[in-house]
């Protein structure tokens, strides 16, 4: 079966630091994988997704970047925080199917305070 | 844009009973599907039930259903026998190609569901 997996679990970093989240996929073989954030009492904003080994697609301009350095890897990062970066960061994985829709799943999460 | 709408922020149910939440979804595209995922206190995002927009039979999952009305654009929850457990947000959300490989979804503001003893 497959699961996906985040770290950490939590983060308290001052403002300007740097960032780094991480989400690793097992039990499958090339999947799509996603990133989201989900600030206080608010619905989930897809930030970046990718189809592929070094493909990143951005949906929402920010100082947030996102790499793909393996096929079940995916990390998101900042050179220097800001305080709107705070909130909770999900990733999800779906796979690669004819057609392309097909269920997202939600790996724990990371929560973030920048403060 | 696609647009999600779930118009109820908060519900409460006694433990046992049946609640509905609602969703309505906005799009001009045919081939779509929609699901609805709970957020635990934990905040773990977990798939609820999922619905393909061209399946005319409506998705069930044990205590879960949900009632798909396509022309309406309306696409509810149905939770029977409501357990202490089923205390969470629940998110309506909307997948479509969103253009090239990207199958983006679309997520409602949520609905708080309180079970109660």
């Amino acid at each position: 079966s497959q699961t996906i997996h985040q770290w950490p679990a939590t983060l308290v970093q001052p403002v300007g630091s740097p960032l780094s989240l991480e989400c690793t996929v097992e039990g499958t073989s090339n999947p799509n994988l996603y990133w989201y954030r989900q600030a206080a009492g608010r619905g989930l904003q897809l930030l970046f997704y990718s189809v592929g080994i070094g493909q990143i697609s951005s949906e929402v301009p920010q100082n947030l970047s996102a790499s793909r350095p393996q096929d079940r890897q995916f990390i998101l990062s900042s050179k220097k925080l800001l305080l709107s970066d705070s909130g909770f960061y999900l990733c999800a994985w779906s796979p690669i199917r004819s057609g392309g829709l097909d269920t997202q799943y939600f790996g724990p999460g990371t929560r973030l305070t920048v403060l | 844009a696609q647009t999600v709408t779930q118009s109820q922020p908060e519900m409460s149910v006694q433990e046992a009973e049946t609640v509905t939440l609602s969703c309505t979804y906005d799009t001009s595209e045919n081939n779509y599907y929609l699901f609805w995922y709970k957020q635990p206190p934990s905040r773990q995002m977990i798939l609820v039930i999922r619905q393909e927009a061209y399946k005319q039979q409506n998705a069930t999952e044990n205590r879960f259903s949900v009632n798909f009305q396509k022309a309406a654009k309306s696409f509810s929850l149905k939770i029977s026998d409501s357990q202490l457990g089923d205390t969470a947000m629940y998110f309506c959300a909307f997948m479509q190609n969103s253009g090239g490989s990207n199958y983006k979804l679309t997520f409602g503001k949520g609905t708080l569901l309180t079970v109660n003893p």
